[in-house]
């Protein structure tokens, strides 16, 4: 059964602080791994990353894969409280018929 | 603006009554899939559909149903034979090739059972 561990589940901190988001995974032939972010209701896509080693941006917000260790971090600097919300983690199996299995998300609030 | 709809936003429901959700979307994406969310976790996979008519059961399809009769079209009902069926319920969908990785989120749903 594929696993998805995010750590922390929850996180606090304050405008301009640097954040590093955890994702561990256990999976069956993997695929890939996404980042998504949750504001208020549907969650909206960040990143995907499929090979070790190969760093996405995006602004302020960046990630990495290592497929050895088995985990990605997504980091945030210089954050905003336009950050706060809920950052999941997925997971996608070639065996899986590519359904996506997701963490329980760490909830990122950003004090001003 | 291509997206996914769901309704209602909101429903509330009283024990024993069935509720269907509505999923709608006009991506032209082969995919779809109904979540649940509760409260501190992340998505659960309750049913997929890769084709239409065709569909399969996610990790917790028990007491509820899903038909996909058109591409654009993947409606949940939840039964009374769910036990605990109060959640936020989101429903996705993925095109086929390059993209397949990547889900679009509805709103989403949210049920209160009474």
């Amino acid at each position: 059964e594929d696993k998805v561990v995010q750590s922390p589940l929850s996180l606090v901190v304050h405008e301009g602080d640097t954040v590093t988001l955890n994702c561990s995974y256990e999976v069956t032939n993997f695929r890939s791994l996404l980042w998504y972010k949750q504001e208020k209701k549907a969650p909206t896509f960040l990143f995907m990353l499929t090979s070790s080693g190969i760093e996405k941006k995006s602004g302020r917000l960046s990630s990495i894969l290592d497929k050895k260790e088995l985990f990605s971090i997504l980091n945030i600097t210089a954050t905003q409280t336009g950050d706060s919300a809920i950052y999941l983690c997925a997971v996608v199996s070639n065996t899986n018929a590519g359904k996506s299995t997701f963490g329980d998300g760490t909830t990122l609030t950003v004090k001003p | 603006d291509g997206g996914i709809t769901q309704s209602p936003k909101y429903l509330f429901r009283k024990e024993g009554q069935n509720v269907t959700l509505s999923c709608e979307q006009n991506l032209n994406h082969d995919a779809m899939y109904w979540y649940r969310q509760d409260p501190g976790q992340g998505l659960r996979l309750i049913y997929y559909s890769q084709i239409v008519n065709d569909f399969q059961k996610g990790d917790i399809a028990e007491g509820y149903s899903v038909s996909r009769e058109k591409k654009e079209s993947f409606p949940l009902t939840v039964t009374s034979a769910q036990k605990n069926p109060t959640a936020f319920y989101l429903c996705a969908s993925s095109s086929q090739g390059v993209g397949a990785n990547v889900l679009t989120f509805g709103a989403g749903s949210r049920l209160t059972v009474l």
